[in-house]
């Protein structure tokens, strides 16, 4: 089983539509969580850290689920500009060694 | 500058020749990381070194890959006897301890 577990999509989405991705994790000593986002041929940029309460950015919802080690994100009234790869991404239980999932693929149409 | 810093931002090698690629950190940041990403792939972790500590080296495919750093300071990756499959964008990414990694523009290598 690999560390970190995503879905690889693609997720095809009309405009205005609400998606969620959820990410699994093995370690269940893992600290600290976060979803980046990556556009094509571009670094890896920071969208939300996730918070054992869940947490809210605009649009962007992050929740943690412990004790069935998982993460979600769920995106509300989606752009054409979110399309892009979402990546899930674990610490250890010293909060310095990140693990990357393999990343979730978005396409919002028009 | 603000960010991290990579260079070169790309380099075409012919297999078998030596690739060096280098990582400025943003400046205060004690701990730096090297990943691989092959074409539609996801991250693969190579090194990790915090502060004067030991590296964490486990991501290291092969002993053709060496990475050092001097310090809190600027990072290299070297490639000895670089193959096709080398071919990928290779990231750095620095950190405060348990904080937001934020990630370079990667040096993209291709061998030929």
């Amino acid at each position: 089983r690999k560390e970190v577990e995503q879905d690889p999509g693609p997720f095809n989405v009309p405009e205005g539509a609400t998606v969620a991705f959820n990410c699994t994790y093995s370690n269940s000593a893992s600290q600290s969580f976060f979803w980046y986002r990556q556009d094509c041929r571009k670094e890896p940029k920071l969208l939300m850290s996730v918070y054992s309460s869940g947490n809210e950015d605009g649009r962007f919802t992050a929740q943690l689920n412990r004790a069935s080690q998982y993460i979600s994100l769920l995106i509300r009234d989606s752009k054409l500009s979110d399309s892009a790869t979402y990546l899930c991404v674990v610490t250890n239980n010293a909060g310095n060694m990140l693990t990357f999932g393999g990343g979730t693929r978005l396409m919002v149409k028009p | 500058g603000a960010g991290v810093s990579q260079s070169p931002s790309n380099k075409v090698t012919e297999k078998g020749k030596d690739v060096e690629l280098r990582c400025d950190p943003i400046s205060g940041h004690t701990a730096l990381y090297w990943y691989r990403q092959r074409l539609g792939q996801g991250l693969e972790f190579l090194i990790y070194f915090q502060g004067n500590s030991a590296p964490d080296k486990s991501g290291l495919p092969s002993d053709r890959f060496s990475a050092e750093r001097t310090g809190e300071s600027v990072s290299t990756l070297t490639i000895q006897r670089t193959q096709q499959e080398d071919s990928a964008v290779y990231l750095c990414a620095s950190s405060f301890i348990r904080n937001t990694i934020y990630f370079g523009e990667g040096s993209w290598l291709t061998v030929v």
